[in-house]
């Protein structure tokens, strides 16, 4: 079965600083890999998703996450993060023909 | 495209009494999810639909829940009899395919 882990459940970073938010994911097949952000009291939205083709992908809000088959991780980034930033981030990976897992999340915290 | 509804927003009702959740997908969209969402278990898939047909229930927490798709554009949420440990936010989401999910807003439901 497919799993999705999110390395960090919290990840503290100071405005302006660059930021790195964790994923591995467990699968021999073709996948497909998604991030999404949901900011406090609203629902999931879709950040960045990579189906196909370049390895790098670039999302809404300035992040953008590196497919990385040999290493099985979807790492999300942002060189300099916002206030506005500050939120939980799943990452998900679906092999197409089934649903989306989701990872447990990781929370944003921006610091002044 | 006025995305995915979901009604109500919140919903407080008492230990015993019945509540129905419902949501309106994307016109177009095959796939229906309903996930719940707390703060010890996080984002839990209860239940997903294809072309109206329930797929997996297996994240149904037990017999009081229930769900329905009876056409493309309406599906309902049932909880008969709710328990406080039923509070949470529940959101629906619908996709074409599994290409990334669009999340509603969720309903905040608290059980007294």
């Amino acid at each position: 079965a497919q799993s999705v882990t999110q390395l960090d459940s919290q990840v503290p970073v100071f405005e302006e600083a660059p930021v790195e938010l964790r994923c591995n994911y467990s699968s021999s097949v073709s996948v497909y890999l998604f991030w999404y952000v949901q900011y406090p009291n609203q629902g999931l939205q879709l950040l960045l998703k990579y189906l196909s083709g370049s390895t790098l992908v670039k999302g809404i809000n300035g992040f953008e996450a590196e497919f990385n088959k040999s290493q099985t991780s979807f790492h999300l980034r942002k060189p300099s993060v916002h206030i506005s930033d500050t939120a939980e981030y799943f990452c998900a990976v679906t092999q197409g023909d089934d649903k989306i897992i989701f990872g447990k999340g990781t929370r944003l915290h921006i610091l002044p | 495209d006025a995305g995915v509804i979901q009604s109500p927003r919140h919903e407080v009702t008492e230990m015993g009494q019945e509540v129905t959740l419902r949501c309106k997908p994307i016109s177009g969209h095959d796939y229906l999810f309903w996930y719940r969402q707390t703060m010890m278990r996080g984002l839990e898939l209860l239940i997903y639909f294809n072309n109206n047909v329930p797929i997996d229930d297996s994240g149904m927490p037990e017999d009081r829940f229930s769900a329905k798709m009876p056409n493309a554009s309406f599906s309902t949420l049932k909880i008969q009899p709710s328990e406080p440990r039923d509070s949470a936010v529940y959101f629906c989401a619908s996709s074409f395919q599994f290409y990334g999910y669009t999340f509603g807003s969720g309903t905040r439901l608290t059980v007294v």
